[in-house]
Order: structure tokens, then sequence, then C-alpha cells
């Protein structure tokens, strides 16, 4: 089955501890995409990559890292500077089509211990 | 000011009842609109997509685009318990990256 995989799908980081979430995708898209879910708030992009080796900072990179060496994956690190990483985290890709749609992964939700 | 700003409800409604979703945007830029459904602890899923003013209708659900107010909604006919979930707008520009600006997304329960 073709799709974006995320995992884990529930993660637990404990005060001053790094944690990195995992994103693959079969789909063969070159940008890849992640995303942070507030209750309220809608969805807020953290960092963009639109080919392999390249990356750009979203609207609130503060605290988080990424990189992308392979084309099928985009991980991202929570690192102990994001003071309130507790959120519904998702990764997306974009289509190819003319439309350019961003299909979605089923997200990772993180809490703070 | 929010660029997109979405009621976030929630909003509960009887199966069977017409509903309204409503997003207003300010950002002149944005050209590409869509809804997108998500239900609890999944990813979003695209539901409509439109570029132009005007309806668009796709089964039981019809977005809608008028660009002059800066105005879209997505009308559910005939709701059924399944539709039960969040709905988010989308919105963006004409640049190729394909970035895209959320609406805060609306809690929808349709009850039997």
């Amino acid at each position: 089955d073709g799709g974006i995989t995320q995992s884990p799908k529930y993660l637990f980081r404990k005060e001053g501890q790094n944690v990195t979430l995992s994103c693959e995708q079969n789909l063969n898209h070159d940008a890849m995409y992640w995303y942070r879910q507030d209750p309220g708030q809608g969805l807020r992009l953290i960092y963009y990559s639109q080919i392999v080796n390249d990356f750009q900072k979203g609207d609130i990179a503060e605290g988080y890292s990424v990189s992308r060496e392979k084309k099928e994956s985009f991980p991202l690190t929570v690192t102990s500077a994001q003071k309130n990483p507790t959120a519904f985290y998702l990764c997306a890709s974009l289509g190819t089509g003319p439309q350019n749609i961003q299909y979605f992964g089923a997200g990772t939700r993180l809490s703070v211990l | 000011q929010k660029e997109v700003e979405q009621d976030p409800g929630p909003l509960s409604v009887p199966e069977g009842a017409i509903v309204s979703l409503n997003c207003t945007y300010s950002n002149s830029a944005f050209q590409y609109f869509m809804w997108y459904r998500q239900y609890s602890r999944k990813g979003p899923e695209l539901l409509m997509y439109t570029y132009s003013s005007g309806n668009k209708e796709d089964g039981r659900f019809t977005a809608q685009v008028d660009k002059s107010s800066k105005y879209i909604s997505l009308f559910i006919r005939d709701s059924q318990p399944s539709d039960s979930a969040t709905y988010l707008c989308a919105m963006k520009g004409g640049t190729s990256y394909g970035k895209l600006t959320f609406g805060q997304g609306t809690i929808l329960t349709v009850h039997p």
C-alpha cells in the first residue's frame, strides 16, 4: 500500500530529553512537511523539505530539528529546547499532480512525563 | 489577526441536517482552497479542492468560494453520524512548494 507512515503512534518525553519522530513515505514525493496540531489552533508548519538534503523552517521551528538524507524519510527531532512539546504531530507529503495535494500520515501524539 | 479564521465550534446537529462550515481569510494571494476531514486521532484527509469562485459539488458535499469576500464554505447535506469529525479549511497561494495555511478546525458531531 502506498502512503505515509508515522511512528510511533504515541511517544512520551522526559524533561531534558530529545525525541525523534519518524516519517516514511513510499509515494515517491519530493516535498515533505511537519505540522504541529494543538486543540483549537489548527495545523502549524514546523519544517518542510522540497528535495533531499534541503529543508526550510516553517512558522514554529524553534525547538525542533529535521534531516532529509533520503527521499522517503523526513524525521523530526523535538529537542529539550522545545518547552511545550505536548501536541499531535503530523507529517505530510506533496503529490505531483496538477492540484499539488498534501497527503497526511496518521500522526504521532507526544506527551511529556 | 490570523490569516485564516474558522469557527472552532463545536457544532452539534441531528442526523439529516444541513451543515454549513465557514472560513474567512485576509491574504489575497490565496488561490487554492481545500477542505480536509479529520477523524479523532487520525491524520486529515482531503475532502474537497477548489480554485475558482463558485460552487463545486461532490455527492453530499458542496464547496463554495467567494474570492471577492474572501470567504469559503463547506455544506454537508443529509448529514450522517459518520460525518462526525473535525473539518479543517486550508488554502495556499500560487507557489509550487505547496505550503498550506489552515484554519483552526471545526468539531462537528452528528447525532442519530
